[in-house]
């Protein structure tokens, strides 16, 4: 599975967009980016994926480059709950059973 | 509602008493893993399971046990604690790990190892 980059931290103002980046230069044709949060020692939640078109859900959106190097999830309208760690996870279909996380992205969203 | 469940949520214990963390899923899912998840380490993989009897190791098996031996549980032992144990551990089940879709999270078990 390829390597992801991510920030280590990012603020966001209450009600505005949240876009968090994803650097994935090394992806292949066949993996798929996976996004994830963890809000404050719970559990890992799944947000969203896509292979190469862009994607939208009751959660959020995500933009993969024409070239799929990079990616960003958005969150339209950021609330004070979303405040979490995201990660980016690009992984192969039909590769290994094991899911895999880096350090992710720390987003505050402040009043 | 679709969960996984974690028990207990929290627990101190002295090194060398060994426990066991179970973990419950309702939604038919073949796949169960453990995580860890430690400061500035983040979550890393214990133990997982494919399906009834089938268990394999993830990165960081050492000092752990696991079984299998009905889909819906997937219980963590710790036979020997020891206080390097001490970690935010997570319960996640899938029904389809070739992919990254759809992992189901408990709500985690603080273990405190004194």
């Amino acid at each position: 599975d390829a390597k992801t980059t991510q920030p280590t931290s990012m603020d966001c103002a209450e009600g505005r967009a949240a876009n968090l980046p994803c650097n994935h230069s090394t992806i292949s044709g066949n993996e798929y980016v996976y996004w994830y949060r963890q809000i404050h020692s719970q559990g890992p939640q799944y947000i969203i994926h896509g292979l190469k078109n862009n994607e939208t859900n009751e959660m959020a959106s995500l933009i993969i480059t024409e070239d799929r190097k990079s990616s960003t999830l958005i969150l339209p309208h950021a609330t004070l709950r979303d405040t979490a760690v995201y990660y980016c996870i690009v992984k192969v279909v039909g590769g290994s059973y094991q899911l895999t996380f880096g350090k992710g992205t720390k987003l505050s969203v402040i009043p | 509602e679709a969960q996984v469940t974690q028990n207990p949520r929290y627990l101190i214990t002295v090194t060398g008493k060994k426990l066991t963390v179970t973990c419950s899923q309702n939604m038919n899912h073949e796949y169960m893993s453990w995580y860890r998840q430690d400061p500035g380490l983040g979550l890393r993989q214990i133990y997982y399971s494919m399906n009834v009897e089938v268990t394999d190791k993830g990165d960081v098996p050492e000092g752990y046990k696991v079984s299998r031996k009905e889909k819906r549980n997937f219980p963590l032992i710790l036979e020997s604690p020891s206080p390097n144990q001490t970690s935010l551990y997570f319960c996640a089940s899938s029904l389809d790990p070739v992919t990254a879709y759809g992992y189901t999270f408990g709500s985690g078990t603080r273990l405190t190892v004194v």
